[in-house]
């Protein structure tokens, strides 16, 4: 099956820098989404995007599906954006939906 | 209010207890799903629901079960609880299988 490869695992940021999670796929995709998993387990869905570039406020995120790869970016962290970031694909030729191991955040006040 | 709901939310059971878990949807999606979270694995899905009557295995069914009678309900099933299947569970809705809305989470002990 596909494979999702999340980068880094873990990030400590200080209040205000920028930072870029990656998220790597072993086959084509159809779908691609983007979630956050505040501390109190809560999952919040950022992006749909299964190719091309889309920016909400100070994340935006990017995906190139020929490369098999979607970036998320982090703009301004605040200490609001702790927490889990999971990139999920959907398979092709089915509805599964598979999540990477996710990249924990911690933004430093 | 647009949401997915899921009870109970906390469950501490002994193990070979049938228990089930409650999800409902009011957004009239057609799809739902049922996932574990468990740590450094991220969540993994159990079972998916493309409609009434359909359902279909996701990536870890075994030693679960799943019905789909209504559009918005979607109960999880455990006949015989062990302790591998203490987790966190959570059910997620959407219109159609990408963009899922994800209800608050049930944490499960099974003892």
């Amino acid at each position: 099956g596909i494979q999702v490869e999340q980068s880094p695992p873990d990030l400590i940021l200080q209040e205000g820098a920028n930072s870029t999670l990656r998220c790597n796929f072993s086959d084509s995709v159809n779908n691609l989404q983007w979630f956050h998993q505040n501390p109190w387990g809560q999952l919040i869905n950022l992006f749909y995007i299964p190719s091309g570039t889309k920016q909400n406020g100070r994340l935006s995120a990017t995906t190139v599906a020929t490369e098999r790869y979607s970036l998320l970016y982090i703009s301004s962290s605040q200490t609001t954006d702790s927490g889990v970031y999971f990139c999920a694909v959907e398979s092709t030729g089915g509805f599964k939906t598979i999540f990477g191991a996710g990249t924990r955040l911690f933004v430093k006040a | 209010e647009a949401q997915v709901t899921q009870n109970p939310r906390y469950l501490i059971t002994v193990t070979g207890k049938k228990l089930t878990v409650t999800c409902s949807q009011n957004m009239n999606h057609e799809y739902m799903s049922w996932y574990r979270q468990d740590p450094g694995l991220g969540l993994r899905q159990i079972y998916y629901s493309m409609n009434v009557e359909v359902t279909d295995k996701g990536d870890v069914p075994e030693g679960y079960k799943v019905s789909r009678k209504e559009k918005r309900n979607f109960p999880l099933i455990l006949e015989s609880p062990s302790p591998n299947q203490t987790s966190l569970y959570f059910c997620a809705s959407s219109l159609r299988s990408y963009e899922q809305y994800f209800g608050p989470g049930t944490r499960l002990t099974v003892t």
